[in-house]
């Protein structure tokens, strides 16, 4: 076990539909990363948040929006689904508080989202 | 755009048996990180080699690293039918503040 949740874990949707993953990182954890995995696009790294800030973005789409809150956990927003945002996304995280960041990412268990 | 890519794409060995599976990535790093992901779960940290290291070891696990040539190993040593799973190296730019960049892995099927 991580210590990061991801809910839900399955979510099937319809073109179109607009849909909300939450992550709960590890506790003490200050960064979250979200992440997609496609067959054909393998892992593709969206975007990252520290201490409710974003530190970088990746390959996330205008449609795609990510926020961190206050007490840490996030939420992956994908709007206007087409059928090739079926995949499966992660969220890690990493940075612990006073401690030293040794690089590692903890991965939570993924949502898979299937757009019909 | 995938920053390190894994060779082979999939290996099928003999439980017992050794799996090696190599990395490569085209820009300088601050370190280099190997995953495991079992089918359809979240991705393990198995192992993570500094840019000014050249060889790891944890349990059954080495991982070496040549930064002249941009490449990275991991070896399974007696293997066992539980490996089996994908394996991702993946890498982080200098600064940290990117994410990690995965390949696309190795997928690694041990045959009792």
């Amino acid at each position: 076990d991580s210590g990061v949740t991801q809910t839900p874990k399955h979510l099937i949707t319809a073109t179109g539909q607009r849909v909300t993953l939450r992550c709960s990182p590890r506790s003490g954890d200050l960064s979250v990363y979200w992440y997609q995995q496609s067959l054909d696009q393998g892992l593709q790294f969206l975007i990252q948040y520290y201490n409710g800030e974003e530190r970088a973005k990746g390959n996330i789409l205008e449609r795609f929006s990510a926020q961190q809150f206050p007490d840490l956990h996030s939420e992956l927003n994908l709007s206007s689904l087409e059928l090739g945002d079926s995949a499966l996304y992660f969220c890690a995280s990493s940075g612990q508080l006073g401690g030293s960041n040794t690089g590692e990412l903890f991965f939570g268990e993924g949502s898979r989202l299937t757009v019909l | 755009s995938q920053q390190g890519e894994e060779d082979p794409q999939a290996l099928s060995i003999q439980e017992g048996e050794n799996a090696t599976m190599n990395c490569s990535y085209k820009t300088s790093i601050n370190n280099l990180q190997w995953y495991r992901q079992n089918s359809g779960r979240g991705l393990v940290h198995l192992i993570l080699i500094r840019s000014n290291e050249r060889e790891k070891h944890s349990g059954r696990l080495r991982v070496t690293l040549d930064t002249s040539k941009k490449s990275s190993s991991l070896l399974i040593t007696a293997s066992r039918a539980a490996d089996t799973a994908s394996y991702f190296c993946a890498t982080r730019r200098g600064g940290g503040a990117d994410g990690l960049t995965f390949g696309k892995g190795t997928h690694l099927i041990i045959q009792p």
